[in-house]
């Protein structure tokens, strides 16, 4: 089935660095959506994004949504431990069809 | 405000068992969702349901797998006569309204088959 593609699957970054991670789809997505899951947890939900164009912050955290509509990269700025984890982006279609999921960035900090 | 509850956290099957895996959305929300992860994988859409109502199971495999959300009382996944393949992470979220809306995960229900 329909999937996005997430890279890297994994980077490992030193305390303090900048971190890039970018989803794509063949298709065009009317909804961008990026998720933190930690060991053992649930996804938890960091930003969504609803415009084409759209560029969102959160905290250390901003988000674009392609202009295309078929991209959205995630930055996190300055780096901290406490953000190792598997960054998800998740897409939806249309109003009325289920979020398909990326398999996940990797992220690991070293202090 | 507790958040989406799922249990147990941790579920261990021999083939040819059944499990259940409940779910509790938050409180006041009534859409529940149903995802899988495999491992190093991304969530997979299994199900969408309304009290008392399927909405869409596009993503539920044809046999074994069945879920309900009752007027009263958690959503249930059931998993008929597991084979080792059935081995993953089942996650449940909630929604206040419609699906568009934004979603909110449990903890998730990591099975295990033997």
């Amino acid at each position: 089935g329909q999937q996005l593609n997430q890279s890297p699957q994994s980077m490992f970054i030193q305390e303090g660095e900048d971190v890039s991670m970018n989803c794509t789809s063949s298709s065009i997505f009317n909804t961008w959506l990026w998720y933190k899951q930690d060991p053992g947890e649930g996804p938890v939900l960091l930003i969504a994004l609803y415009k084409a164009g759209e560029l969102t912050s959160n905290g250390r955290l901003t988000a674009q949504f392609g202009i295309t509509r078929k991209d959205s990269f995630l930055n996190i700025s300055a780096s901290i431990p406490s953000d190792v984890g598997i960054y998800f982006c998740a897409g939806r279609k249309s109003g009325n069809t289920p979020l398909v999921f990326g398999k996940g960035t990797r992220l690991s900090v070293i202090a | 405000n507790a958040g989406v509850m799922q249990n147990p956290r941790h579920l261990v099957r021999r083939r040819g068992q059944e499990a259940r895996l409940r779910c509790s959305p938050m409180k006041g929300h009534s859409h529940v969702y149903w995802y899988r992860q495999l491992p190093e994988e991304g969530l997979k859409f299994m199900v969408y349901l309304q009290k008392e109502n399927i909405i869409d199971e596009s993503g539920m495999p044809k046999e074994r797998f069945s879920a309900e959300f009752p007027k009263e009382g958690p959503s249930i996944l059931r998993i008929q006569q597991v084979v080792r393949g059935d081995s993953a992470a089942y996650f449940c979220a909630s929604s206040p309204l419609s699906w568009e809306e934004t979603q909110y995960f449990g903890p998730g229900t990591r099975l295990l088959v033997l």
